[in-house]
């Protein structure tokens, strides 16, 4: 079974506006972290955003925020004002586990965003 | 800082052929790891390790051995390439942490600029 589905393989946003990417996840471990990370088409991973199972708040990180719903194991992507340098794959991913078990991660297939002008 | 350096960028086998990818990180991380990422798959894990002399496989470790004999190096040794092992190959580390769902949990994979692999 999947732990991360990414159900959007690609997306559409107009400059400007604010898109959402959805990412929801299965795991029993009541202790779990889960990232964004982007893509750019020059290949390298860039980190974006960080949540923890224990967080109350959702996290925020410049425009970028995840829409952390527990009970519904989603943890959704949130980019505000888009910008053209955010078109980039993104992906979902999920460490899982009472410890960071050697910074293992699960990724979901990912988003490829695309932002018209 | 250099971060994660992974060479070649770049590599053509042929079936058959053994190659070693090397990755070496200079932030002192205690976690270093290897995934391969192919269309429409994310990434996945290939082997993972937790300090020098440690190493534990993935979710897709056939074909692939690892060794790390020292904290900064997690070279990926392809035994006999296959076809099936054409992917772009991502070595990444990290520090070791604490809980995964805390705010101590958020130890950020460091990724390499990736290496692609093609094996005729």
């Amino acid at each position: 079974a999947q732990k991360i589905t990414q159900t959007q393989p690609g997306m559409f946003v107009q400059e400007k506006e604010a898109v959402t990417l959805d990412c929801t996840y299965d795991t029993s471990d009541p202790s779990y972290g889960l990232f964004w990370y982007k893509q750019p088409s020059s290949g390298e991973m860039i980190f974006l955003i960080y949540q923890g199972s224990y967080d109350q708040q959702n996290a925020t990180e410049g425009r970028y925020s995840l829409n952390f719903q527990k009970a519904r194991k989603s943890a959704n992507l949130v980019i505000s004002a888009s910008q053209l340098g955010d078109s980039a794959m993104y992906f979902c991913a999920m460490r899982e586990g009472f410890y960071n078990q050697g910074g293992k991660l699960i990724f979901g297939q990912g988003t490829e965003l695309s932002v018209k002008p | 800082n250099a971060g994660v350096t992974q060479t070649p960028k770049f590599q053509v086998l042929k079936t058959g052929q053994s190659m070693t990818l090397q990755c070496a990180q200079d932030m002192n991380h205690e976690y270093m790891s290897w995934y391969r990422q192919d269309p429409g798959m994310g990434l996945r894990l290939i082997h993972y390790s937790v300090g020098a002399g440690i190493t534990d496989q993935g979710e897709v470790p056939n074909g692939y051995n690892v060794s790390r004999s020292t904290t900064e190096d997690f070279p990926l040794r392809l035994l006999s390439a296959a076809p099936s092992q054409t992917s772009v190959y991502f070595c990444a580390s990290s520090y070791r942490g604490g809980l995964a769902g805390g705010s101590s949990g958020a130890n950020v994979l460091t990724f390499g600029a990736g290496s692609r692999l093609t094996v005729l």
